[in-house]
């Protein structure tokens, strides 16, 4: 069956430092992997999004890369600050259902100063 | 841009109650999602429209579940009776255009059920 992996263990880091956060993902194909961002009482906001043809994408101090060989995405957050504490979820969509965005569970990230 | 609107912020309820959440989704989308939340499952995709036509219902977890979209502005996610297991936050999110297009949600309706 289709599963989308993030650590479930939060990643504690220290202010300025780069974040990276994993996704893996097993028995999928997807066309389109997204990045969201999750804070305590919110819905998920929209971060990044890169296509299965990109090998890396780029916003401010965000990068991500997908690998579709290695089934595996990273999300990168350079000169972290305390304020990009939160929960990080990956999204695939494609393969067996275009319009389904399926999540993975998450991993919280923590910035400390 | 107001967002997308999700009504109530929280909900309690006792078992057996029907419950109804409601969602106005961001005007001018055409997809519709109705998504579950919990720590042991992560969100999950219940049913989605596009077009106010329900397109892929295969995640609603029974039949006490039912959503509907009777226009492009409103849609209900109802639950008919309420367990306990039902506890958790529903996400309703909508966006523009098919796949690759990002998702907008609201900030969710916790249920809790006793």
């Amino acid at each position: 069956s289709q599963k989308i992996e993030q650590n479930s263990e939060a990643l504690n880091i220290q202010e300025g430092k780069t974040a990276t956060l994993t996704c893996n993902y097993t028995n999928y194909s997807p066309a389109y992997l997204q990045w969201y961002r999750q804070d305590p009482g919110r819905g998920p906001v929209f971060l990044l999004l890169i296509r299965e043809n990109e090998k890396e994408k780029r916003k401010e101090r965000l990068k991500v890369t997908f690998d579709t060989t290695l089934k595996q995405s990273l999300f990168h957050i350079t000169a972290s600050q305390p304020a990009d504490s939160a929960t990080y979820l990956c999204a695939l969509e494609g393969g067996t259902g275009f319009q389904k965005l399926v999540f993975g569970t998450g991993t919280r990230l923590l910035v400390s100063p | 841009d107001a967002g997308v609107i999700q009504s109530p912020r929280h909900e309690v309820t006792e078992m057996g109650q029907e419950v109804t959440l409601r969602c106005k989704p961001i005007s001018g989308h055409d997809y519709l999602f109705w998504y579950r939340q919990t720590m042991m499952r992560g969100l999950e995709l219940l049913i989605y429209f596009n077009n106010n036509v329900p397109i892929d219902d295969s995640g609603m977890p029974e039949d006490r579940f039912s959503a509907k979209m009777p226009n492009a502005s409103f849609s209900t996610l109802k639950i008919q009776p309420s367990e306990p297991r039902d506890s958790a936050v529903y996400f309703c999110a909508s966006r523009l255009g098919g796949e690759g297009s990002p998702l907008h949600f609201g900030n969710g309706t916790r249920l809790t059920v006793t």
